[in-house]
């Protein structure tokens, strides 16, 4: 069983700080994606990164899969208030078809 | 315009009874997921299809029935409702596999009581 650990678990910052969240496994996945999920919504895919050592940047949002594909990270520069939320990573394994492994998730609270 | 649409939003039932959410997707997608997020937060997928026919069953209790009467649509039936059934449960959607995109819908929040 593929499991992806998520940390931290909860992350309450004042507005400008940076932050980082992490995704890790002893598995290996052919793609990690990263969700933002609000209350009362669906998740909603951020990014995907499928090359060992690819980095994405999304304005603020830094992406990075590590070497082995085996972690992520997300980094947040100058956190607002509007990225409060729950983001979650998500490993796909190229045998299981459509089949993602979610980490716990990280609840960021970003206080004006 | 709703890509990915679920009904009801809202479930309160009681321990024991039979329940039906309803999943439709209006992307052109074949292949439609069911996942449960629990209390804590964490999803798990449970169901995936495509094009109609049953892919991923992830050792679900088989009161749990899901049913893709077209590539559009697939429904979630639970029978015989336990407390512990309670969550809020997620249709998603994607053209093809795991590479794809998958696109969630809003969420049915079951509360067994």
């Amino acid at each position: 069983t593929q499991l992806l650990e998520q940390s931290p678990q909860f992350l309450s910052i004042q507005e400008g700080e940076n932050l980082t969240v992490y995704c890790n496994s002893s598995s290996v996945f052919s793609s990690l994606q990263w969700y933002r999920q609000e209350p009362g919504e669906g998740p909603v895919l951020l990014v995907t990164v499928v090359t060992g050592g690819e980095v994405k940047k999304l304005k603020r949002l830094t992406f990075q899969f590590g070497d082995a594909r085996k972690d992520s990270s997300l980094h947040i520069t100058a956190a607002q208030p509007g990225d409060t939320g729950l983001y979650l990573c998500a490993g796909a394994s190229g045998t299981s078809y459509g089949k993602l492994t979610f980490g716990q998730g990280t609840i960021l609270t970003v206080h004006p | 315009d709703t890509a990915v649409s679920q009904t009801p939003k809202y479930l309160v039932t009681q321990m024991g009874n039979d329940k039906s959410i309803k999943c439709e997707q209006n992307l052109g997608h074949d292949t439609m997921y069911w996942y449960k997020q629990d209390s804590k937060k964490f999803l798990k997928i449970m169901f995936s299809y495509n094009n109609k026919e049953l892919i991923i069953n992830e050792t679900v209790p088989n009161r749990f029935s899901p049913k893709s009467p077209d590539k559009a649509h697939l429904n979630l039936h639970i029978n015989s409702l336990e407390l512990g059934d309670s969550a809020v449960y997620f249709c998603a959607s994607s053209q093809g596999d795991w590479k794809e995109t998958q696109y969630f819908g809003p969420g049915t929040r079951l509360l067994v009581l």
